[in-house]
C-alpha cells in the first residue's frame, strides 16, 4: 500500500475563498506529483517537483494555483481563488528519480467548491 | 505532446470469462515507460502493471499485457475475471526522462457480474 499522506481528505470552499491541501511523500522518494482528477475521473497533471524545485507545470498552475515542497515540510498545494470548475479530487504521488519509476499515489483531497 | 486512447468507457464481463481493455497511444519520445493503474472505489490509483520493452509480456495478479510499439498499443487482458477485478482501470505513460509526468488515458470502468 502507497506511503503517501494528503491532508485533509474533504475540502469544502466557497467561491473566491483559499484552499490547500497538504502532502507528505514515501520515505525516500524526491520526486513529487500533484493531478487534478475530475468528475469524468479524467487526470490532468499540475505540477512536480524534485525536492524542493519545479520540474514541470501547466499554465493554470502558473496563473491561480500555487505549489511548494519545502524542506523538512508536507508539499502543499494551493489555489488562491477558487472557482467552481477546481472541484475535483488532488493527487499527490511520489516517485523515486529513476528511469520509468513507477509514482505512488495518495487517497486525495477532495475539493468542493460552492 | 502524447496522448493515450482508451476506447471503453465502460466494460462489462460475468465473472469467470475472459476480459480485454484496450490502450493505444502516441509519443515522440523514443523510450517510454507504461503502466495500467487500478483505482477501486474510494481508493488511490495503484499500480498493476508496468512495461518498457517491446513485445514482452509482463503479469501481475492474473492480468497481462506486452506492448507492442509497432501497433502502438498496451492492451491489458486477463483470461477469468473475478467480481473484485470491478474498478477503474488507466492506461498510463511515461518517458524515460527521470521524474516525468504520467500522461494517463480517459479510463475504463470494468465492471464484473456474478
Amino acid at each position: 500500500n502507497s506511503k503517501v499522506i494528503q491532508t485533509p481528505r474533504y475540502l469544502v470552499k466557497g467561491q473566491g475563498q483559499k484552499a490547500k491541501m497538504r502532502c507528505i511523500p514515501e520515505k525516500g522518494h524526491p520526486v513529487v506529483f500533484w493531478y487534478q482528477q475530475n468528475k469524468n475521473n479524467e487526470f490532468k497533471f499540475l505540477i512536480n517537483f524534485q525536492n524542493q524545485e519545479v520540474l514541470q507545470q501547466i499554465d493554470m498552475t502558473e496563473k491561480r494555483f500555487s505549489a511548494e515542497c519545502p524542506s523538512n515540510s508536507p508539499c502543499s498545494l494551493e489555489i488562491q481563488s477558487s472557482e467552481a470548475g477546481d472541484s475535483a479530487l488532488y493527487l499527490c504521488a511520489s516517485s523515486p528519480r529513476d528511469r520509468y519509476a513507477e509514482q505512488f499515489f495518495g487517497p486525495g483531497t477532495r475539493l468542493t467548491v460552492l | 505532446g502524447d496522448s493515450v486512447t482508451q476506447t471503453e468507457g465502460l466494460v462489462t464481463v460475468t465473472e469467470g470469462l475472459p476480459v480485454k481493455l484496450n490502450c493505444t497511444y502516441q509519443t515522440t519520445y523514443l523510450t517510454i515507460a507504461f503502466f495500467w493503474y487500478v483505482q477501486y472505489l474510494n481508493e488511490a490509483p495503484q499500480v498493476l502493471l508496468k512495461s518498457s520493452t517491446d513485445n514482452k509480456r509482463t503479469e501481475h495478479q492474473g492480468f497481462h499485457a506486452t506492448l507492442h510499439k509497432s501497433s502502438s498499443s498496451f492492451h491489458l487482458q486477463k483470461s477469468s475475471a473475478q467480481l473484485s477485478d470491478s474498478a477503474l482501470y488507466y492506461c498510463a505513460l511515461t518517458p524515460s526522462n527521470m521524474g516525468y509526468k504520467l500522461t494517463f488515458g480517459t479510463g475504463t470502468s470494468l465492471l464484473v457480474d456474478p
